[in-house]
């Protein structure tokens, strides 16, 4: 069963405006949240975190939304730019857990 | 600078061979795992290792073995590969299970696995 979900395959967006990659999921116990970035060739990379006592966390452009009742979270990005064109990986973790469970990924594209 | 290394980074073999991937960090980093990603599935865990001869399986284990003899080396062997196997490997490392912007978690490049 598939416990976190990104139900988006692709997403394509205009360089300047917004990007929005949705994320959930369905364990309780989830109490960590991330997004990774992954360019073609390399391996994924960190982008930023949030844990379950926060419901928002900023980094530059970069900022998730986490809505533990509905048990979702959101990456946005903005402005987005082409440079930002990748695939984003959302990611669940738990205090109680020794892992990391990720979704299936979305392919963000944005255009000049 | 900071590096998980990965190897082969392309390997291509038959049915039955056995086939063991390395894989190698600098950061002295406790925790390791390997993962697979596949089309519509995204990553998936296959093992990970909390520290020296301490090793758990993750999500896909079916097929694989890993070890954990010395902090720095993790690697995934394939006892006996099957075509299912074909797939692009990750391998992993972070000083803690949980990444953080100060900690994040490093990933090596890649492996690309065909097994005919």
């Amino acid at each position: 069963d598939q416990q976190v979900k990104q139900n988006s395959p692709s997403l394509s967006v205009q360089e300047g405006r917004i990007s929005i990659l949705n994320c959930d999921y369905t364990n309780s116990m989830f109490d960590y949240f991330l997004w990774y970035k992954k360019y073609p060739a390399e391996g994924p990379t960190f982008l930023i975190s949030i844990s379950s006592i926060k419901d928002k966390n900023e980094d530059g452009r970069f900022t998730v939304f986490l809505n533990k009742s509905a048990k979702h979270l959101s990456l946005h990005i903005v402005p987005s730019q082409p440079g930002d064109s990748a695939v984003y990986f959302c990611a669940a973790g738990g205090t109680s857990y020794g892992k990391l469970t990720f979704g299936q990924g979305t392919i963000l594209t944005v255009h000049p | 600078e900071a590096q998980v290394t990965q190897n082969p980074r392309y390997l291509i073999t038959v049915t039955g061979k056995k086939l063991t991937v390395t894989c190698s960090q600098n950061m002295n980093h406790e925790y390791m795992s390997w993962y697979r990603q596949d089309p519509g599935l995204g990553l998936r865990q296959i093992y990970y290792s909390m520290n020296v001869e301490v090793t758990d399986k993750g999500d896909v284990p079916e097929g694989y073995k890993v070890s954990r003899k010395e902090k720095r080396n993790f690697p995934l062997i394939l006892e006996s590969p099957s075509p299912n196997q074909t797939s692009l490997y990750f391998c992993a490392s972070s000083l803690f299970v949980l990444p953080t912007a100060d900690q994040p978690q490093h990933f090596g490049d890649g492996t690309r696995l065909s097994i005919l």
